[in-house]
């Protein structure tokens, strides 16, 4: 079965400073990793997906996660955090068959100060 | 254009009733979900179906009932409303071969 574990339901920065939000997975075959970004009374927006290619993944808004099998990890990270990026971040994990669904972690509230 | 859209984007009732929320896509995909928001915003997801087959029911009280009169089109019907089912429902649509979603921007249900 699969699943997504996301640490810390709340993180906080400041303007500028980096941006780390954690995504550990359970997957019994190679998983499709994601992260979706929702901003107040909001659908998801997809911001980055790794899909077995390079682990190095780059996103929308400067954001990049890297996916570490040995980990089992996907953090989301930015270099500089700016107060538009506010909002609640869901790391998701499915696996390309049919039948399948996205099955998405707590998720994670990013407030920005300046 | 809009690539998933769902109505009512609001919807308030009374305890007992009945309701339905509707979800379009003009994405071309084959497959549509359900998902249900709870107010500490976990996302569980509810159906899906493909190419208008039920292929995911998760452990939904049967008072929910979905139809996805074509690929397109997947709507979710809602009997004998309870408290409980206060939430945000989403629609979602996946694209074949990255199993990426594409969502709606969610219909908010209030039972008082």
């Amino acid at each position: 079965a699969q699943s997504v574990t996301q640490l810390g339901s709340h993180v906080s920065v400041s303007e500028g400073a980096l941006v780390l939000l954690r995504c550990n997975y359970s997957s019994s075959v190679p998983p499709y990793l994601f992260w979706y970004v929702q901003y107040p009374n909001q659908g998801l927006q997809l911001l980055l997906k790794y899909t077995s290619a390079a682990t190095l993944v780059k996103g929308i808004n400067g954001f990049e996660a890297e996916f570490k099998k040995s980990e089992t990890s996907f953090h989301l990270t930015k270099p500089s955090a700016h107060m538009s990026d506010a909002a609640e971040y869901f790391c998701a994990v499915s696996y390309n068959q049919a039948g399948t669904a996205l099955i998405f972690g707590k998720g994670t509230t990013l407030s920005v100060s300046s | 254009d809009t690539a998933v859209s769902q109505t009512p984007k609001y919807l308030v009732t009374q305890m007992g009733n009945d309701k339905s929320i509707k979800c379009e896509q003009n994405l071309g995909h084959d497959t549509m979900y359900w998902y249900k928001q709870d107010s500490k915003k976990f996302l569980k997801i509810m159906f899906s179906y493909n190419n208008k087959e039920l292929i995911i029911n998760e452990t939904v009280p049967n008072r929910f009932s979905p139809k996805s009169p074509d690929k397109a089109h997947l709507n979710l019907h809602i009997n004998s409303l309870e408290l409980g089912d206060s939430a945000v429902y989403f629609c979602a649509s996946r694209r074949e071969g990255t199993g990426e979603l594409f969502f709606g921007e969610g219909s908010r249900l209030t039972v008082l």
